[in-house]
């Protein structure tokens, strides 16, 4: 099993441009969840997903879209970067609620608006 | 809200010595309590957890007790290694209108030798 992997490790982005962030899972999971992690505040939910073709919003919701066509990808849009994205974005995933069981985390997305 | 508080560190530590991270929390009712871990340059990684008061998690010589009337889950280990050095997260889950889990801010530990 490769688990959860993320691409690209790392990325320079000038403010107004678009990407995407790739994440995939090859564990079958239901559960999958972005998240952001910026110095001295901890992990904060982008999206989550509960399933193929069901997403919903996290925390820190705005400039980012996702979908979730298959179990296995979960990939994050970024519309119009802004320097305030700037951040490690870590993908996670889970076989089910995230309270119940534990979550696997990608190795991260380190992103630099310009 | 539902919330996480902890040391932020950074922690510098001589190898053998003691460890404890304290972290305390706030919820209503009884949240699973979660300690994970970061490596350099790698994804969290579950370290323990425990689901209700009272509770001990334990892992690679890590351990944490579920105190409710404390609202704590301070992690604790007897001998450290620097192999040990990395951020440690103390995290909650509460069901509340979604599915979420709430990370503290994280408490970065170095263990020199």
């Amino acid at each position: 099993n490769a688990g959860v992997t993320q691409t690209p490790k790392f990325q320079v982005l000038k403010t107004g441009q678009s990407m995407t962030l790739q994440c995939a899972q090859d564990m079958n999971h239901e559960y999958m969840s972005w998240y952001r992690q910026d110095p001295g505040m901890g992990l904060r939910l982008i999206h989550y997903s509960v399933g193929a073709g069901i997403t919903d919003q996290g925390e820190v919701p705005n400039g980012y879209n996702v979908s979730r066509s298959t179990t296995e990808d979960f990939p994050l849009r970024l519309l119009s970067a802004a320097p305030s994205q700037t951040s490690v974005y870590f993908c996670a995933s889970s076989y089910g609620g995230t309270g119940s069981y534990e979550q696997y985390f990608g190795p991260g997305t380190r992103l630099t608006v310009t | 809200g539902n919330s996480v508080t902890q040391m932020e560190g950074p922690v510098t530590l001589s190898e053998e010595a003691f460890l404890t991270i304290n972290c305390t929390y706030t919820a209503t009712g009884y949240p699973s309590l979660f300690w994970y871990v970061q490596y350099p340059g790698e994804g969290l990684q579950l370290l323990l957890k425990a689901t209700k008061a009272d509770d001990k998690g334990s892992n690679k010589g890590f351990e944490a007790t579920y105190r409710k009337e404390t609202t704590s889950f301070h992690l604790e280990k007897g001998s450290v290694q620097v192999s040990d050095s990395a951020v440690y997260f103390c995290a909650l889950y509460r069901k509340t209108s979604y599915d979420k889990v709430i990370f503290g801010p994280g408490t970065s530990l170095s263990v020199i030798p």
